[in-house]
């Protein structure tokens, strides 16, 4: 069965400095889809960045970006420059490629900007 | 740009008592889904579709009832709520092929007492 792990229930990081959320899986799949989700205190989940498994290159947006190791089955977030804004919840997802509608979803780590 | 919107925001029931989500996206997005959201639970996946008129079953369908007749509205139904279907709801869209992520709504706090 595939699963998603986030060992972190909560972290906290200064303002400014930078952070990383771990996320493990376990599939046999060789195909599939890696996000993460970021939920704040308003409670409304938010697309952050995705990683397709077939691509080495570590996906960037802005100040949020992942290391993917593919043969440890690791797909970690790193947010630079931490703000107060990204104070939230957040959840790291799996999709195989064949999936409609299963997506597994990781505990969540609680994140915790302190000025 | 609304993106997906719930109503209500909150609501609280009675025992026994029958109520309709609804959700609503303006994406033309295919796939819609409804999960719930409980501590310690995480999101559990109730319901989906893949498009207008079909619907099939997630991981917890039970005391739940779906349609979908207009591509871009999702209802849920809750016929005769229970004290376990406390949660907060969130309705999710996504664009065809796996490669999408979701857009989620900002979710519905529904308490049943």
């Amino acid at each position: 069965a595939q699963t998603v792990t986030q060992s972190q229930p909560e972290m906290s990081v200064q303002e400014a400095e930078t952070v990383t959320l771990s996320c493990t899986y376990d599939t046999s799949e060789n195909n599939y889809y890696l996000f993460w989700y970021k939920q704040p205190p308003s409670r409304q989940m938010i697309l952050v960045i995705r990683q397709e498994a077939y691509k080495q290159q570590n996906a960037t947006e802005n100040r949020f970006s992942v290391n993917f190791q593919k043969a440890a089955k690791s797909f970690s977030l790193k947010i630079s420059d931490s703000q107060l804004g990204d104070t939230a919840m957040y959840f790291c997802a799996f999709r195989d490629e064949t999936s409609y509608d299963k997506v597994i979803f990781g505990p969540g780590t609680s994140l915790s900007v302190i000025p | 740009n609304a993106g997906v919107t719930q109503t209500p925001k909150f609501r609280v029931l009675k025992t026994g008592q029958s109520m309709t989500l609804l959700c609503a996206q303006d994406m033309n997005h295919e796939y819609m889904y409804w999960y719930r959201q409980d501590p310690g639970m995480g999101l559990r996946l109730i319901h989906y579709s893949v498009g207008e008129g079909t619907t099939a079953k997630g991981e917890v369908p039970d005391g739940y009832n779906v349609s979908r007749l207009k591509k871009q509205n999702f209802l849920l139904g809750l016929e005769s709520a229970a004290p376990s279907q406390t949660s907060v709801y969130f309705c999710a869209s996504r664009l065809t092929g796996p490669r999408y992520g979701y857009t989620f709504g900002s979710g519905t706090r529904l308490t049943v007492v």
